[in-house]
This record gives C-alpha cells, structure tokens and sequence, in this order.
C-alpha cells in the first residue's frame, strides 16, 4: 500500500531516556515533516525536509533531532526526554511546488512517565 | 502569520441533518486548501483537496467551498450519518505550497447522534 507509515504506534517511557521514531514514505515525495498534537489536540509544525535538507525548524528543544538518511524516511530522535513530550508526533509527506496535498501517518503517541 | 479559524468548536446534531462547517484564515495568498478528518486516537485522513483557482470540490456526501478573497471556506456534510462522528481539521499551506508545511485550524469535533 503507498502510505506514509511511522513506528512505534505507542511508545512509554521514562524521564530522561533517548527514544527514536522511525518515518518512511512510499509516495515518491520530495518533502517529509513531523508535526507534534498536544494534549488539546492542536497540531504544529516540528521540522521539514526537502530532499534530505532541512527547511524548517521551529521553535523545538535542540534535545529533538531530526534525521533523514534518504527522501523516503524523516527519523525524530528525542534525547532526555520530558514529561512535556508526552503528545502524539505525526510524520507526513507532501510533492512541493505542484499543490498536492499532504499524507499523514497514523500518529505515534508517547507518553513520558 | 497565516492564522486559522474553525467554527463551530464542536457541533453535536442528529443523524440526518445537513450540516456546514466554518474555516477561515487570515492571509489570502494560499496555493490550495485542505480538509482532514480525525478519529479519536488515530491518524489524519485527507477528505478534500481544492485549489486556489477552484471555488468548490466534492467527494461523496462532502462538498467544500472556498473563496480566497474572503478568506473562507466551508466544509458541507449531506444527510450526516453516525459514522461522520470525529474531528474535522482545515489546514492551508505556509508560503507558496512548497516546503514549509500546514497551518492548521484547532478543529470541529462534530458528533452525530443515532
């Protein structure tokens, strides 16, 4: 199935470790992102990737690492993690510059504890 | 800074009814517009797509409109059944739908009763 697929599903896991969330697309886009949903369910912009290049960096602790080996994957590395981390991270894949839409993965939800 | 703003919060209605939802955003110059729907716990699914140059596009039960100009658009929902229930999100590229991804609104969480 062409889908943009992000594991873990669920992640817990204490104060202060490091965790990774693997993203992959098979859509053949140019461009990958990581968008975070708080607890109010409000989605926001993290980082995005055109080309294995970074495009944009909002306002994140530099404890959240983006990495993209190759346009298909956009991995998140979370080093000492937070009770604040806890949300749901979304990954999703857009073609720039010809107005297509965007595809989201089902979400990983970490919860810090 | 592209804002968007979604009306009604929440909308609760029984099953049947013709209902719109409300989207709008501060800066006209977007390249298109998109509308999502999300069930509790799970991902983002794409309902509609509409491009700036077009004034509406349908699939299925759903039609949404949109006029750049006023910064508006809506999202109509035909005889709304139960399983309509979930989070309805609109969202609009930053900059000129390169790489700068989605704005979006904080949602219509719409219930539809039995």
């Amino acid at each position: 199935d062409t889908a943009v697929s992000q594991t873990p599903k669920y992640l817990v896991t204490q104060m202060g470790n490091d965790k990774s969330i693997k993203c992959e697309q098979n859509l053949g886009h140019d461009t990958m992102y990581w968008y975070k949903q708080d607890s109010k369910k409000f989605l926001k912009i993290m980082f995005s990737y055109n080309n294995k290049e970074l495009i944009i960096n909002e306002t994140v602790p530099n404890r959240f690492s983006p990495k993209s080996p190759d346009k298909a994957h956009l991995n998140l590395h979370i080093n000492s993690l937070e009770l604040g981390d806890s949300a749901v991270y979304f990954c999703a894949s857009s073609q720039s510059g010809q107005g297509g839409g965007y595809t989201f993965g089902s979400g990983t939800r970490l919860t810090v504890v | 800074k592209q804002e968007v703003t979604q009306i009604p919060a929440a909308l609760s209605v029984p099953e049947g009814e013709n209902l719109v939802l409300n989207c709008s955003f501060t800066d006209s110059a977007i390249y298109n517009l998109q509308w999502f729907r999300q069930d509790p716990g799970k991902g983002l699914t794409s309902l509609l797509l509409i491009q700036s140059s077009q004034r509406e596009q349908t699939s299925g039960r759903l039609n949404a409109s949109l006029d750049k100009s006023s910064g508006r658009s809506t999202l109509y929902i035909a005889a709304s059944q139960p399983g309509d229930s979930a989070t309805y999100l609109c969202a609009v590229p930053v900059g000129g739908g390169g790489a700068d991804g989605l704005t979006f609104g904080k949602g219509t969480h719409l219930i539809i009763q039995p």
